[in-house]
C-alpha cells in the first residue's frame, strides 16, 4: 500500500531513556515532517526535511535529533526522555517543500513514566 | 508565533444539517489554507485546501476564504454521523515553509 508508515505505534518508556521513532513514505515525496500532538490535541511542527536536507527546525530541545538517511525515510531520536515528552508524534510527507498538502502517518504514542 | 484560532466546540448538529466550522488567522501574509479531519485516535487527513478568496466546493464540503477578514470556514452539507471528528484548520505562514495548525473544533453529528 502507498502510505506514510511509522514504527512503533506505541512506546512506553521511563524517564532518562533514549528512544527512536522511524518513518517511511512510499509516495515518492521529497519533503517529510515531524509533528508533536500534545494532550490538548495541539499539533505543532518540530522538523522538516526536503530531500535529506533540514529546512525547518523549530524551537525544540536538542535532545530531539532527526535524521533522514534518504528522502523516503525520516527518523526521530530522543535522548534523556522527560515526562513532558509524552505525546503523539506524527510523521508526514508532501510532494515538495512548497507543496503544503501533507499526508500523515498513523502516529506514535509515546508515554514517558 | 502567528496564531490560528478555532472554536474548540464541541459543535453538535443533527444528521442532515449543515455544519459550519470557522477559523481565523493572524498572519496577513498567509496564502494557503487547509482543512484536516482527525478521527479520535487517528491521524489528520487532508480534506480541503483553498488558496483564493471565495468558495471552493468538493462534494458535501465547501471551503470559504476571506483574506481581508482573515477568515476561513468549512461547511459540511447533509452532515452524517461519520463526519463526527475534530476538524483542524491549518495555514501556511507567510514567508516560511511552516504549516500552523489551530487547536481544532470537535464536531458531533447526532443521528
Amino acid at each position: 500500500d502507498t502510505a506514510v508508515s511509522q514504527t512503533p505505534k506505541y512506546l512506553v518508556t521511563q524517564m532518562g531513556n533514549d528512544k527512536s521513532i522511524k518513518c517511511e513514505q512510499n509516495l515518492g515525496h521529497d519533503t517529510m515532517y515531524w509533528y508533536k500532538q500534545d494532550s490538548k490535541k495541539f499539533l505543532k511542527i518540530m522538523f522538516s526535511y526536503n530531500n535529506k536536507e533540514l529546512i525547518i527546525n523549530e524551537t525544540v530541545p536538542n535532545r530531539f535529533s532527526p535524521k533522514s538517511p534518504d528522502k523516503a525515510h525520516l527518523n526521530l531520536h530522543i535522548n534523556s526522555l522527560e515526562l513532558g515528552d509524552s505525546a503523539v508524534y506524527f510523521c508526514a510527507s508532501s510532494l515538495g517543500q512548497h507543496s503544503y498538502e501533507q499526508y500523515f502517518g498513523p502516529g506514535t504514542r509515546l508515554t514517558v513514566t | 508565533q502567528k496564531e490560528v484560532e478555532q472554536n474548540s466546540g464541541p459543535l453538535s448538529v443533527p444528521e442532515g444539517a449543515i455544519a459550519s466550522l470557522n477559523c481565523t488567522y493572524s498572519d496577513r501574509g498567509s496564502q494557503s489554507f487547509f482543512w484536516y479531519r482527525q478521527y479520535s485516535g487517528k491521524s489528520p487527513e487532508l480534506i480541503m485546501f483553498i488558496y483564493s478568496n471565495g468558495d471552493k466546493e468538493d462534494g458535501r464540503f465547501t471551503a470559504q476564504l476571506n483574506k481581508a477578514s482573515q477568515y476561513v470556514s468549512l461547511l459540511i452539507r447533509d452532515s452524517q454521523p461519520s463526519d463526527s471528528a475534530t476538524y483542524l484548520c491549518a495555514v501556511v505562514q507567510g514567508g516560511s515553509e511552516k504549516l500552523v495548525f489551530g487547536k481544532g473544533t470537535k464536531l458531533t453529528v447526532n443521528p
